[in-house]
């Protein structure tokens, strides 16, 4: 089955800096990439997602780009600011097929003032 | 409001008394999932249903059963809980052609003693 795995578990940035998630996966049968980010005693909320046609995918500030050759994908995050501190999932599925949903361990990223 | 509704939102509960969490979406969505959330492993999927009377095991089902009787509901039940069920869990719905993101419940605290 599918297994994804994500670095860092724990990033410390400042306010400003541009911050990387990564995230590689081992089903090349996947095709949907979301992320989300889960500030603390939330729910989780998708904030991008990339499918496996598209290169890269970019919302303001965020930004996701796929390398489905490595099969990676990656968060960046510009400008970071206070209130993007949060813990980041990434998950992968393979969408039309079922609704299998892997989710990575997460990361817990910090942006100091 | 679009949204995804557990209940309860917190339950401590004793070994082997069967419980049943229930979850409630408003969006006619086909696809339901639960998942489970614990520290340092992040989501794992328990369950997932692509439609009613269609459930399928996602990567942790062991100890879970689930039911799909209408659309909107997809409740996640512990025949005889245990204290290793302790845990955060969620429920989530998407539609079915995946151009809206998962909407996740509010989330359950369950405490297995």
């Amino acid at each position: 089955g599918e297994n994804v795995e994500q670095h860092p578990s724990t990033l410390s940035v400042q306010e400003g800096d541009s911050a990387v998630i990564k995230c590689t996966y081992s089903d090349s049968a996947s095709n949907y990439f979301p992320w989300y980010k889960q500030e603390l005693g939330k729910r989780p909320q998708l904030i991008i997602d990339i499918r496996s046609n598209v290169g890269e995918k970019k919302d303001q500030r965020i930004a996701v780009t796929l390398n489905k050759t490595a099969k990676h994908f990656s968060l960046h995050i510009t400008e970071t600011q206070p209130e993007d501190s949060a813990v980041y999932f990434c998950a992968a599925s393979t969408q039309g097929g079922s609704e299998k949903l892997v989710f990575g361990k997460g990361t817990k990223l910090t942006v100091n003032p | 409001e679009a949204q995804v509704t557990q209940n309860p939102r917190y339950l401590i509960t004793v070994t082997g008394k069967k419980l049943t969490v229930t979850c409630s979406q408003n969006m006619n969505h086909e696809y339901m999932s639960w998942y489970r959330q614990d520290p340092g492993l992040g989501l794992r999927q328990i369950y997932y249903s692509m439609n009613v009377e269609v459930t399928d095991k996602g990567d942790v089902p062991e100890g879970y059963k689930v039911s799909r009787k209408e659309k909107r509901n997809f409740p996640l039940i512990l025949e005889s809980p245990s204290p290793n069920q302790t845990s955060l869990y969620f429920c989530a719905s998407r539609d079915r052609l995946g151009v809206q993101p998962q909407h996740f419940g509010d989330g359950t605290r369950l405490s297995i003693l």
